[in-house]
């Protein structure tokens, strides 16, 4: 069974501080995703990686970063927390097919 | 036009009824499309992909209509456990896995 692990499932942090978010997966799956879900707006991509230190952007990269230095790790890093970074951060991850399979999420809130 | 349009419902239905959602995409050069099921306050899991001669699995019927550019399921005999949110996903033709999220539609089914 793929379990994908995500490092908290709810965070609170104060404006300024930088936060890191991790995810892991037990798969070896080559492709892992961090999305946002906000209510009304659905899953927006972030970031995703297809390999190790490789990473692209997706729809709303701006005011986050990641990290990939091994295969079943995935980092979203807020450089400097905003209260409009409030929400359900969701990993996932996908191996030779297209299925994606998410992590449990972290709420963070942001005051 | 958004990318990938669900009606959000809710959409209230004694059990045992036939329910049936509809998803539009905008992309008419799209190439894989899914359903997820989503429960409250839980991260996203796959239900079943959608196969343009149409497929079916228990209950559940996934259906493609690349004419009009929409993707439907039909769940028949709706049980209490059903109650979810069921997200519509697709997958461009862009070959960098930016899989593109509906904001999903609610599904209540009533004893």
């Amino acid at each position: 069974d793929v379990k994908v692990t995500q490092s908290s499932r709810y965070l609170v942090k104060r404006t300024g501080e930088k936060v890191f978010l991790e995810c892991v997966q037990d798969m070896d799956h080559e492709n892992m995703f961090w999305y946002r879900q906000d209510p009304g707006l659905g899953l927006r991509l972030i970031y995703f990686s297809y390999d190790v230190k490789m990473k692209e952007k997706g729809d709303i990269p701006e005011g986050y970063s990641v990290s990939r230095e091994k295969k079943e790790r995935f980092s979203l890093i807020l450089e400097s927390a905003s209260t409009n970074q409030t929400s359900m951060y969701l990993c996932a991850s996908t191996g030779g097919g297209e299925t994606q399979y998410f992590g449990p999420g972290t709420r963070l809130t942001v005051l | 036009r958004k990318e990938v349009e669900q009606d959000p419902g809710p959409f209230n239905v004694p059990e045992g009824a036939t329910v049936a959602f509809n998803c539009t995409y905008s992309n008419s050069a799209s190439q894989s499309f899914f359903w997820y099921r989503q429960d409250c306050r839980k991260e996203p899991k796959l239900l079943m992909s959608v196969y343009s001669s149409g497929n079916e699995d228990g209950r559940f019927t996934a259906q493609l209509n690349r004419a009009s550019q929409y993707i439907s399921l039909l769940i028949r005999d709706s049980k209490l456990s059903d109650s979810a949110t069921y997200l519509c996903v697709v997958n461009p033709p862009s070959g960098t896995y930016k899989y593109i999220f509906g904001t999903g539609t609610r599904l209540k089914v009533l004893a």
